[in-house]
């Protein structure tokens, strides 16, 4: 079973608009961490957001934020006031502390965003 | 800031050739990764490091090797690479701390590898 859903292959927004790549996840283990990443053209993967199992409140970073709705196992990313830079691939992963290998990343397939001026 | 380098943009090597793929990171992080990417297939894991000379292996690492001689470098080795090895090799690392946010990894820019 997929640990990491990320249901929407492609998106498209209108520049200025916000938009919501949605990413489920399951797990058992009550410690983990969810992180999100944008894949651009050049391919270079980049860190947007992290937000940890026992985090209180959603994480923010400027323009990114993230729905965190841990009873419905989601993490949902928000882009507000998109702009054309933002068109890329994004990926949602989940790190869970107490698995065998806490090192590795569990990667969902990414959601294409297209941002249309 | 973090940075992760990787020895080559894009590569074209032959069949049966043995393909070095190198990395380097600047920030002293005991983990690093390498991972290939494929269309519809997302990332993948081949190898991983948590440490100078350890290794374990990923999800698939049937065709490859790995070298981590010294904390910063880690090298990917394709010993006979084939057709179905192109693709997109992507390494990162990452710190090793009791925090959950330790687990970020950080990503070089990309080799993209075509073997003919």
């Amino acid at each position: 079973a997929q640990k990491i859903t990320q249901t929407q292959p492609g998106m498209f927004v209108q520049e200025k608009e916000a938009v919501t790549l949605d990413c489920t996840y399951d797990t058992s283990d009550p410690s983990y961490g969810l992180f999100w990443y944008k894949q651009p053209s050049s391919g270079e993967m980049i860190f947007l957001i992290y937000q940890g199992s026992y985090d209180q409140q959603n994480a923010t970073e400027g323009r990114y934020s993230l729905n965190f709705q841990k009873a419905r196992k989601s993490a949902n990313l928000v882009i507000s006031a998109s702009q054309l830079g933002d068109s890329a691939m994004y990926f949602c992963a989940m790190r869970e502390v107490n698995a065998g290998n806490n090192r590795k990343l569990i990667w969902g397939l990414g959601t294409s965003l297209a941002v249309n001026p | 800031d973090v940075k992760v380098t990787q020895s080559s943009r894009y590569l074209v090597k032959r069949t049966g050739e043995k393909v070095f793929l190198e990395c380097v990171q600047d920030m002293d992080h005991e983990n690093m990764f390498w991972y290939r990417q494929d269309p519809g297939l997302g990332l993948r894991l081949i190898y991983f490091s948590y440490d100078v000379k350890m290794k374990e292996k990923g999800d698939i690492p049937e065709g490859y090797s790995v070298s981590r001689e010294k904390k910063e470098r880690f090298s990917l080795i394709l010993e006979s690479a084939s057709t179905n090895q192109t693709s997109m090799y992507l390494c990162a690392s990452s710190p090793q701390s009791g925090s959950l946010r330790s687990g970020t990894q950080y990503f070089g820019p990309g080799t993209r590898l075509t073997v003919l």
